[in-house]
């Protein structure tokens, strides 16, 4: 199907853990993002990339890990759970960043870490 | 950096017109964003603000005054429906790579 898919939309892990997000687009879109959101906080941006084989720190980038060897692939990697790192994990995409900016999410992963 | 400021609860009636209002801060500015979240769902986009104005699309408007560095998101004839979290974004860095920053969100509550 066309659009953008994260899996799994819900994941329980213990601490200490790796685990992969993984983010799927099929628009061919250049710019695709990870964000987190916290009740309280809002989006914050963890990491992006501008295109393959580029990538960028967000706000919150520390105990992520992400690569883009392909664009329409966009994988989040916890090297090593914390519970601090609970939370719904939203990845976006965006054809340009200029203009209208319009960012299209997909349906977020549920990470609980214990 | 950039920071947004918005209101974190708005209570409106159905029927009524409701204003979400947005204050930033950024060094630069390349426009102002608006986008809609339901409980349990993905935000969605609803308008952008480049320029000074309003923007009008349905039961939504969206205005920007950039000399104040403030918007808002003008939501008419309420629906149950429009109950819903709003998030104010902002792309306002010199790099024209820079993402967006988005505001913690206005959770806004229709009630009949």
């Amino acid at each position: 199907d066309a659009g953008i898919t994260q899996s799994p939309r819900y994941k329980i892990t213990e601490t200490g853990r790796q685990v992969t997000l993984m983010c799927h687009q099929t628009w061919s879109h250049s710019y695709m993002f990870w964000y987190r959101q916290d009740l309280g906080h809002g989006l914050r941006l963890i990491y992006y990339s501008a295109a393959a084989d580029i990538t960028d720190k967000g706000e919150v980038p520390d105990g992520y890990v992400v690569s883009r060897s392909k664009t329409e692939n966009f994988p989040l990697t916890l090297e090593s759970a914390t519970r601090s790192q609970t939370s719904v994990y939203f990845c976006a995409s965006s054809e340009s960043n200029s203009g209208r900016y319009e960012q299209y999410f997909g349906p977020g992963t549920r990470l609980t870490v214990t | 950096g950039q920071s947004l400021e918005q209101p974190s609860e708005v209570t409106a009636v159905e029927g009524a017109i409701v204003q979400i209002n947005c204050t930033y801060q950024t060094s630069g500015f390349y426009g102002l964003s608006w986008y809609q979240q339901h409980d349990g769902g993905a935000p969605t986009f609803l308008s952008y603000n480049a320029l000074d104005g309003l923007e009008e699309t349905g039961r939504f408007s969206s205005f920007l005054s950039r000399s104040d560095s403030y918007g808002y998101l003008l939501l008419q004839e309420l629906q149950m429906k429009d109950s819903a979290s709003y998030f104010c974004a902002v792309r306002g860095a010199h790099s024209g790579n820079t993402p967006l920053v988005f505001g913690k969100g206005t959770r806004l509550s229709v009630i009949a």
